[in-house]
């Protein structure tokens, strides 16, 4: 199948501070990238839905800017949790979508984010 | 009202046993994919198996098979001959309608544990 990296895929930083995670789609052009984030133990939440060269939409209660993204290219997402607090401390994960089809989507390995 | 149930948070299985995972589904679509994913204790999202609702037959992927019942709205992940390296978070997620936009909602997700 097609592989979806991040970078980094842990960080921990300091509260205040601003953190960019990287998701790249290595031999695909993605149509479509996604975010999620997901609390131990619990089920992933989709925070927003990304197309190259326009504005993300985010889901309701996420907010857009705190957590800016960028899709710059067909290939490459990113997302800046800006001025990092304690609860912002999670696990972020990205997926890939190529074509139409229904199941083509592609999840990265995800990044462990702790903010101190 | 929850779109994807599952309501085994934690299922214990027997190595070389059978197991089967429930997730039932609301959806008000004609066209939708249900999705399994399983989720090792690194994090990564591994795609296992996809039942779309105009499939007639089970899904089925080496030892995993997808127990598809339409008017019951349900789609149980049944795993055979059970390994010790199956021990993961298993999620059932649905993606509703066409188009490459729509999004995967997840189920809270269970915890299997497959013991020696």
């Amino acid at each position: 199948g097609a592989v979806v990296s991040q970078h980094p895929s842990w960080v921990i930083c300091k509260s205040g501070t601003s953190v960019k995670i990287e998701c790249r789609s290595l031999d695909f052009q993605a149509t479509t990238m996604f975010w999620y984030r997901q609390f131990p133990k619990q089920s992933l939440m989709l925070m927003a839905t990304s197309n190259e060269g326009s504005k993300a939409t985010y889901e309701q209660g996420v907010e857009k800017d705190k957590f800016l993204i960028n899709h710059a290219s067909l290939t490459l997402s990113t997302l800046t949790v800006t001025s990092a607090h304690p609860e912002d401390s999670s696990f972020y994960i990205c997926s890939a979508r190529v074509g139409t089809g229904l199941h083509e989507q592609f999840f990265g390995p995800g990044t462990r984010l702790t903010v101190l | 009202a929850q779109k994807i149930t599952q309501t085994q948070p934690g299922m214990f299985v027997q190595e070389k046993e059978a197991v089967t995972l429930d997730c039932t589904y609301d959806t008000s679509d004609q066209s939708y994919g249900l999705f399994w994913y399983k989720q090792p204790s690194s994090g990564e999202m591994i795609f296992l198996i996809y039942q779309g609702s105009y499939d007639e037959q089970n899904a089925t992927e080496g030892r995993y098979s997808l127990n598809f019942q339409k008017a019951r709205k349900s789609a149980n992940l049944v795993i055979s001959a059970s390994q010790l390296g199956d021990s993961a978070m298993y999620f059932c997620a649905m993606r509703e309608g066409p188009g490459s936009a729509r999004q995967l909602t997840f189920g809270s997700g269970t915890q299997l544990t497959v013991l020696p």
